[in-house]
């Protein structure tokens, strides 16, 4: 089994629906993160949580949102789907001190 | 300025040929240093720590250089497996990515 799963795999939507994108893993990490990533740019990161109901905003917030009601469980929301906010999504956890992220396999979501 | 940042490439290597990548980062309190590889529609996948001493993973090679604030990777004898997206990550309070460097190894 996978140690970080993100589901869905893939997603097609309409502008001003919202969704949800869920994000599990089985390493028992308090650190999880969500990022973004779009054509030929680098991972930003839009909130991060490291441990239950902790919240922190990152660099990209804004027409996010998220929740972790469980140490496993890390989802992120969007409210009203935008078209600029079609890109892929990742999922990321990391243990203590200075170890390593270990990604999900990602979201590919669009917006129409 | 950004905080990490790479040469986008591409580089177009022939099979066999040795390729090196450099970061350079602006914040001088970093405290780790990683180099991650990303298939095209892939997630990140760790390739390995970067070490102030240098070290080498087969043909993979990692140094560091604080002084000078950039981290570098060198592949040698390149095999066309190697094709893909390099991001370097540096970490202070949380992990940044550069936008990473596009290897093409041909026949």
């Amino acid at each position: 089994d996978a140690d970080v799963t993100q589901t869905p795999r893939n997603r097609i939507t309409k502008t001003g629906k919202r969704i949800m994108l869920e994000c599990s893993q089985t390493k028992g990490h308090d650190r999880m993160y969500w990022y973004r990533q779009d054509p030929g740019l680098g991972l930003q990161l839009i909130y991060y949580s490291f441990d239950v109901k902790d919240i922190n905003k990152g660099e990209i917030s804004d027409g996010y949102s998220v929740s972790r009601q469980a140490q496993a469980k890390f989802s992120l929301s969007l409210e009203s789907a935008i078209p600029n906010q079609t890109a892929l999504y990742f999922c990321a956890i990391q243990g203590a001190g200075n170890q390593p992220q270990h990604f999900g396999d990602g979201t590919r979501l669009s917006i129409l | 300025r950004k905080e990490v940042e790479q040469d986008p490439g591409p580089f177009n290597v022939p099979e066999g040929a040795t390729v090196a990548f450099n970061c350079t980062y602006s914040n001088s309190a970093s405290q780790s240093f990683f180099w991650y590889r990303q298939d095209c529609r892939k997630e990140p996948k760790l390739l390995m720590s970067v070490y102030s001493s240098g070290n080498e993973d087969g043909r993979f090679t990692a140094q560091l250089n604080r002084a000078s604030q950039y981290i570098s990777l060198l592949i040698r004898d390149s095999k066309l497996s190697d094709s893909a997206t390099y991001l370097c990550v540096v970490t202070h309070n949380d992990m940044r990515f550069g936008a990473g460097t596009r290897l093409t190894v041909k026949p």
